[in-house]
């Protein structure tokens, strides 16, 4: 079965980028979406196929794919970001989750 | 607006099955797959199956032999059935649309999602 893989953790300072990767077998084949998971909040989706932002997504969010990794990067990073986002693929009739990074904005 | 509101039973005891119901609000179960995923308290997501209109399925291998899900068209409600059920299984369970463009070439993720229904397995 297909796998993504994240980072369990990054950090980064108010005002900075933040890059957070996902891994996987040719990934630039498929399209990666992510989702930003708040404590207590269903997730929500910040990127799909690959680099569009769906409607209310700030500009800061932004995602691109390229060979096995697809990466979702936020400019000007906000304490309001800090939260767990989650990588994801379509293979095989089936939706591939990434692990979860926790972002850590301090 | 779409969206999606959930409920079950959230207490159960090992080998028992666990079920839950999503209803559609605001929008058509046409043209789109809809979704069960669920969150072990502190882990990941995890995916756990789809059901279309037509009443097509797909499921994660690692469950599908536990796994039904099923759709009531009339009620816009779609609906998850995990059998036998363990300690393991104990989980935020969600709903969620995984959107397909109208022709079913498009993918666009999974864009609505249910408040969430805390499951605890426990004797």
């Amino acid at each position: 079965s297909y796998e993504l893989t994240q980072p369990p953790s990054v950090s980064v300072s108010p005002g900075q980028t933040a890059s957070i990767t996902c891994s996987g077998d040719k990934l630039e084949t498929k399209y990666s979406y992510w989702y930003q998971q708040k404590p207590g909040q269903s997730p929500v989706m910040v990127i799909y196929q690959d680099t569009k932002r769906p409607s209310g997504i700030p500009e800061r969010f932004s995602g691109s794919n390229s060979g096995n990794t697809a990466t979702l990067t936020i400019s000007g990073t906000q304490a309001m970001d800090e939260a767990d986002y989650y990588c994801q693929a379509w293979d095989s009739s089936t939706v591939v989750f990434g692990g979860g990074t926790k972002l850590t904005v301090l | 607006q779409v969206q999606l509101k959930q409920w079950g039973a959230g207490l159960l005891k090992p080998s028992e099955t666990l079920s839950l119901t999503c209803a559609v609000y605001g929008g058509s179960l046409s043209g789109n797959y809809w979704s069960w995923i669920r969150q072990p308290p502190g882990k990941g997501l995890e995916w756990i199956g789809e059901i279309n209109q037509r009443r097509s399925t797909n499921y994660n291998p690692s469950l599908k032999s536990r796994v039904t899900i099923s759709v009531d068209t009339s009620k816009k409600q779609f609906s998850l059935r995990l059998s036998s059920v363990t300690a393991a299984d104990t989980a935020v369970y969600y709903c969620a649309r995984n959107r397909w463009s109208d022709d079913g070439e498009d993918y666009y993720g999974l864009d609505v999602w249910g408040l969430g229904t805390p499951v605890s397995v426990s004797s």
